[in-house]
């Protein structure tokens, strides 16, 4: 089946810092691309998406960039939080969305 | 707007039981589609549905079935329960016909089987 990885498990960044997050993708064909944040115990929350028509995108402290050709995604958060700690995952959408198992970010105050 | 509600949020089973969780999406959403969370496989898709139809399914055994009434309300099911089903089953809506949209999750609910 198709894959979502993520090329580090874990990751602790001091607070104010920015935080990257990086994720690669199986399909090429695959044309939306989503990151969630998952807080213990609480459900995915939607942070930002992308289609494959883009290669960047900008939300609120958030920052998601594509690269087709590698087919790599990353998501990229400014100024990071303490509330920014949580698991991120990306998605990508082939002929369902497939998930990665996750990044735990650390934010260390 | 309220979110995607589920219930029950936790319940325990036996195994050889059956179970069956409920999904009301968000206001106006008419797909849900429905996943499993495990520690180790992560979230992994079970199925779709748009207007009480089955639009796609993973690759999960027969046990798992679900469906999806004329208020868009989802229902899923599953039977002869495994020890292995023990997870966090999650379901998402959207508003959009075009799956390739942002779903939205539920806080999921919690099934462990003993």
């Amino acid at each position: 089946g198709e894959s979502v990885g993520l090329h580090l498990p874990t990751l602790s960044v001091q607070e104010g810092d920015n935080s990257i997050i990086n994720c690669a993708y199986s399909n090429s064909a695959s044309d939306y691309f989503i990151w969630y944040k998952q807080e213990s115990g609480k459900g995915p929350q939607f942070i930002i998406d992308i289609r494959s028509n883009m290669d960047k995108r900008q939300g609120q402290r958030v920052t998601v960039l594509l690269n087709k050709t590698v087919k790599h995604l990353s998501l990229q958060i400014a100024a990071t939080q303490p509330g920014d700690s949580a698991v991120y995952f990306c998605a990508e959408a082939f002929n369902q969305f497939y998930f990665g198992t996750g990044t735990s970010l650390t934010v260390i105050p | 707007k309220a979110g995607v509600t589920q219930t029950p949020r936790y319940l325990i089973k036996t195994r050889g039981q059956q179970v069956t969780l409920s999904c009301s999406p968000i206001s106006g959403h008419r797909s849900v589609s429905w996943y499993q969370q495990t520690p180790g496989q992560g979230l992994q898709f079970l199925f779709e549905y748009f207007s009480e139809t089955q639009r796609n399914k993973g690759n999960f055994p027969g046990r798992f079935s679900g469906r999806q009434f004329s208020n868009s309300r989802s229902e899923m099911n599953v039977s002869t329960l495994e020890l292995g089903d023990s997870a966090l089953y999650l379901c998402a809506s959207s508003s959009q016909g075009d799956w390739r949209n942002t779903i939205y999750f539920g806080e999921g609910s919690w099934l462990t089987v003993v």
